[in-house]
């Protein structure tokens, strides 16, 4: 079956360090995206892209960066982790016909100390 | 987009129906409804989404009054791994990149 897979679920680091989040999915779909899920704040949306070579800035880039080499794959780095970005990191992919058919990955929870 | 409320939370017996309702009275013609659900330690998963009939898959059916002012999510059987949190969202023709889910509904079925 098709799916959608971020690695590693759990990740401890310290501030400063370079971090990068994985995210594979099988479904052939163009769009990907990451979020970001905090309690009080819900889902924020940080990266996304609708095909290789493109990448769009959502609503809580800075400090984030993506890069999308082929359709299966688009890791999440943080250049420079602060604590601020402890969190717990969705990756979902979509179709090309409907971006807000959105499926999940199962999560990664990054804390940086 | 138009927001939408939900009741914060529901209980619902094992094997009974569940139904979910949300209000949305400033939907717009070209609005869709869709709902999502995220069982604890999970991510969020996509449930079904409709226009103005009513709609129904594998996981649930979804009833949206003639008015379009409000909807009920219905899952036919609830099981214990139905608990989870729902969360109806409104999004315009064409669809978002950005999924905006407010508080939600937290569903606990009880056996």
């Amino acid at each position: 079956d098709a799916e959608i897979t971020q690695s590693p679920r759990h990740k401890i680091t310290e501030t400063g360090r370079q971090v990068t989040l994985a995210c594979h999915q099988t479904w052939n779909h163009n769009n990907m995206f990451w979020y970001r899920q905090d309690l009080g704040h819900g889902l924020r949306l940080i990266h996304y892209s609708y095909g290789v070579q493109d990448t769009n800035k959502g609503e809580v880039s800075d400090g984030y960066s993506v890069s999308r080499s082929n359709t299966e794959d688009l890791p999440l780095t943080l250049e420079s982790a602060a604590s601020s970005q402890t969190s717990v990191y969705f990756c979902a992919s979509s179709p090309s016909g409907d971006r807000s058919i959105q499926y999940f990955g199962a999560g990664t929870r990054l804390s940086v100390l | 987009d138009a927001k939408t409320t939900q009741p914060t939370s529901m209980d619902c017996a094992e094997g009974r129906a569940a139904n979910l309702p949300c209000n949305h009275s400033t939907i717009s013609g070209n609005e869709y409804v869709y709902w999502y659900r995220q069982i604890h330690s999970q991510g969020p998963q996509y449930i079904i989404h409709g226009l103005k009939n009513n709609e129904t898959n594998e996981m649930a059916s979804l009833i949206i009054t003639e008015d379009r002012k409000s909807s009920t999510l219905i899952l036919p059987h609830a099981t214990l791994r139905d608990t989870a949190v729902y969360y109806c969202i409104v999004i315009p023709q064409g669809g978002s990149e950005k999924l905006v889910f407010g508080k939600g509904t937290k569903l606990t079925v009880n056996p």
